[in-house]
Order: C-alpha cells, then structure tokens, then sequence
C-alpha cells in the first residue's frame, strides 16, 4: 500500500527567502502531484509529475520528481505573502494499478512580511 | 467550463442523525470520488465511481456510509447513522478518464459536516 510522508508539517518563512518542501512515498508511484489548499477552500492542481527526472515551474514554484529515490520536492523561490497556503503531494500507484490518490499529510506554509 | 458541483456546503447535525451530500461532476468526466478530509490531514478516498459502476470502496465505512452514481452522472454520498468522528469536510472529485493514463481530478468547494 502506498504510504506518502510530508515534511516540513509547517514551514514559516520570510518573504523573499528560498525553501523546498520534500515528499517521500513508499513503494512504485508514476505519477506524483502537489496540489494547494487555501484554508476553507478546496484543493487546486499545480504540478501533475508523470516521470523519473520530470520538472516543472510555475511562478515561483518548482516541482522535481525522483522515482529512483522515492522523492519529490516543492521548491519555492523568493516566497512572498501570497504563497501561505497547505501544499499537498499526493502519489498514485503504476498506470494501470488504479488510480486511488494518497495524500500526505500536507505542509501548511505561512510566509511573513 | 463549470467545475465540480456539491451541496450543501455547510451542514451541522447531531449523532445518529442522517445526512446526505450531493455532486455534479465536470461534464463528460467518467470518474467521480468522494473524499473525506479530517481537520489537520489529506484527504482520504473513500469511493470512486466509473461512469456507474464501483471502482474502489475499500475505505468506505460500509455500516454507516454509501454512495451511489445513477446514470453515471450526479452522486450523493449518505452517512447514516453519524458519529462525532465523521466531523470533516467530503470532498467531491472527478476526471476525465482512467487507468490507461494519468487522471488528474478536478476537487469541488466541498461540504464541511459538523456532528454534535
């Protein structure tokens, strides 16, 4: 059964530092997505990783995907306020195994002035 | 394009009473699922249905819990009866397709349930 592990849990960071938040899962996973979760809100689709050495960027956010490792990181580059939120990876198993999503626990991310 | 539909958003009820969730998916999405998202956690697939067909309910408390898709479109998930610790918020999600390829799901608003 496919086990994903977050952390930081929480990360508070000053508005224009750099950080990377790391997702760890447990056994064969193809595809690996982060999503981000305002509070009250639902979750909204970032990154959607479908290969070893995959990476992709959005803004100020850079997801990477290392399959060999079990790996993937969020990395976020000269954070500002509008960035506070939960991220949440989620991994999935092979192709053709189902496609049950299993979210870590998330890493609730507050960026200070 | 509408995204993922759910009503109620709100809805507070007390133990061992029955309550009843309610979505609309993205039109033409084959899939629909159904989450359950604890305060502080991820969310937690209890269901996921092809067209009107079960795909996976390996995590649905089957006592008190059921869901049904009819005509492979809306679908409604039913607690009954609650307990305390179904206080959470039931996420509806669904995608275009399955299995062969990667299916990246759409989540609704969500109902956030509140047991006394």
């Amino acid at each position: 059964e496919l086990k994903v592990e977050q952390n930081p849990l929480f990360l508070s960071m000053q508005e224009g530092k750099n950080y990377t938040i790391y997702c760890n899962y447990s056994t064969t996973s193809d595809r690996l997505y982060w999503y981000r979760q305002d509070p009250g809100k639902s979750l909204e689709s970032l990154f959607v990783l479908l290969s070893n050495g995959a990476v992709k960027q959005e803004g100020r956010l850079m997801a990477s995907l290392d399959t060999k490792a079990r790996l993937s990181t969020l990395h976020i580059t000269a954070a500002v306020h509008d960035l506070s939120a939960t991220y949440f990876c989620a991994g999935a198993p092979p192709t053709g195994s189902g496609s049950r999503l299993t979210f870590g626990e998330g890493t609730q991310l507050t960026v200070n002035p | 394009e509408a995204g993922v539909a759910q009503s109620p958003r709100y809805k507070i009820i007390e133990k061992r009473q029955s309550v009843a969730f309610w979505c609309n998916p993205i039109s033409g999405h084959a899939t629909l699922y159904w989450y359950q998202q604890i305060l502080g956690q991820g969310p937690k697939l209890l269901i996921q249905f092809q067209n009107n067909g079960v795909v996976d309910d390996s995590q649905l408390p089957k006592d008190r819990f059921s869901a049904e898709r009819l005509k492979g479109v809306d679908s409604t998930l039913k607690i009954q009866p609650a307990k305390l610790e179904d206080s959470a918020v039931y996420l509806c999600a669904s995608s275009l397709i399955t299995g062969r390829t990667y299916n990246e799901q759409f989540f609704g608003p969500g109902t956030r349930l509140t047991v006394l």
